[in-house]
């Protein structure tokens, strides 16, 4: 979806780097999310944010950080890149009234060697 | 601890033909339902919700069942198409959560032969 995007769509670095992933989106949504996919798994939340001063863990938070910069940009941080943080990394927004769909960014795709 | 998941992992259709995706969730306060599509490369991408207080909903090509009896959700695709192939995902939520967190499944992959 254009409204997400996300840089950069691929990477590959090694063990031990300090990695940012970064999301923007022009739906003027509230609320941002960051989760991680692994071949055969769902989507699983590892940060979500409501507004810019509220920031919270989602399922797998270890070994991930991440800063809400404005309504429009959520970053997500890896500290230190290990291998098994390998995965697909995708953004996601959604509106704060109600409980309605959360729309994703294309993903980047990420390899720790 | 509580889940959404998927009984198969790929389907393989003929084109043309009707296709069911199902999906079973564990929460019995789930009461919003969400269908994914994901392509190759890309995100996941909307497809079709329902809630609690439905049991069919339609959209194009596209209806989505809910059996709150047996916690059990269906994807039924129609006459479907070579662009249908793609991964799809169900997710849930209910007021439990906070805001609206969804909870995702595995992901099934619908492969159309021409």
């Amino acid at each position: 979806d254009a409204d997400v995007t996300q840089t950069p769509r691929n990477r590959i670095t090694k063990t031990g780097k300090r990695i940012m992933l970064e999301c923007s989106q022009t739906k003027g949504h509230d609320r941002m999310y960051w989760y991680r996919q692994d071949p055969g798994l769902g989507l699983r939340l590892i940060y979500y944010s409501f507004d810019v001063k509220d920031i919270n863990k989602g399922e797998i938070s270890d070994g991930y950080s991440v800063s809400r910069q404005a309504q429009a940009k959520f970053s997500l941080s890896l500290e230190s890149a290990i291998p098994n943080q390998t995965a697909l990394y995708f953004c996601a927004t959604s509106e704060p009234q109600g409980r309605d769909t959360q729309y994703f960014g294309p993903g980047t795709r990420l390899t720790v060697l | 601890g509580e889940s959404v998941g998927l009984h198969l992992p790929t389907l393989s259709v003929q084109e043309g033909d009707n296709s069911i995706i199902n999906c079973a969730y564990s929460n019995s306060a789930s009461d919003y339902f969400i269908w994914y599509k994901q392509e190759s490369g890309k995100g996941p991408q909307f497809i079709i919700d329902i809630r609690s207080n439905m049991d069919k909903r339609q959209g194009q090509r596209v209806t989505v069942l809910l059996n709150k009896t047996v916690k059990h959700l269906s994807l039924q695709i129609a006459a479907t198409q070579p662009g249908d192939s793609a991964v799809y995902f169900c997710a849930e939520s209910s007021m439990n959560n906070a805001g609206n967190m969804l909870t995702f499944g595995g992901g099934t992959r619908l492969m159309v032969k021409p």
